[in-house]
């Protein structure tokens, strides 16, 4: 399968531990970007990445949240102080060259936070 | 981000029908627009993919964009039970999507 991968698929967690969460974009794809959704919403932007460097993060992503992607290659968002609130479906998806057309999703991490 | 409006749903149609989902967009200048489709508890699937003004044709999908009108729609014929999902609309906002809440649609056989 050569699709964006997530892991781990499912985590749950008490409020106030920290969570990582990774990504793996679809080979070649130079821009990776993480998207929020919770039930009976849309995904929302969190941040995006072209190559190594992050571009643009989404006011949502308050500072208890950080991602990398070090190499260009594969992501990961961290949640340090886990609150409810950030319980969620957290999806990564890709995208290929500079014209930003189709992203493609990966199969998401749903987080619960207790 | 940039807003983005779908009907609330749900839509229920009957197996062989055909169901018409709309979306409507708030950034006038916005040029490329997609539809994913969603199973429960699963993640956005790319269904199609538009940026001209006019019809654009997959199998049995259809999305139709009215920049002027600021409107999107996706037409799914012959619907199956397997059509039953949840169809996100989305808007590209520089690099990012701009997705609306999604329509939830139900194909009773």
């Amino acid at each position: 399968d050569t699709g964006v991968s997530q892991d781990p698929r499912h985590k749950i967690t008490k409020r106030g531990q920290n969570v990582t969460f990774r990504c793996d974009p679809i080979s070649e794809h130079n821009r990776l970007y993480w998207y929020r959704q919770t039930l009976g919403q849309g995904p929302e932007f969190l941040t995006y990445f072209q190559n190594e460097a992050q571009l643009e993060k989404s006011r949502l992503l308050s500072d208890r949240f950080s991602a990398e992607r070090p190499k260009g290659s594969f992501s990961t968002l961290e949640i340090q102080r886990t609150e409810q609130g950030d319980s969620a479906m957290y999806l990564c998806a890709s995208s290929f060259g500079t014209g930003a057309r189709e992203q493609f999703f990966g199969p998401g991490t749903r987080l619960t936070v207790l | 981000q940039k807003e983005v409006e779908q009907n609330s749903g749900p839509l229920s149609v009957p197996e062989g029908a055909i169901a018409s989902l709309n979306c409507t967009y708030s950034d006038r200048v916005s040029q490329s627009f997609f539809w994913y489709r969603q199973y429960s508890g699963k993640s956005p699937e790319l269904i199609m993919s538009i940026y001209s003004n006019g019809d654009k044709e997959d199998g049995r999908f259809t999305a139709q964009l009215n920049k002027a009108s600021q409107y999107v729609s996706l037409l799914i014929r012959d619907s199956q039970p397997s059509d039953s999902a949840t169809y996100l609309c989305a808007v590209r906002d520089d690099y990012k999507l701009s997705f609306g809440a999604g329509t939830t649609v139900t194909v009773r056989a």
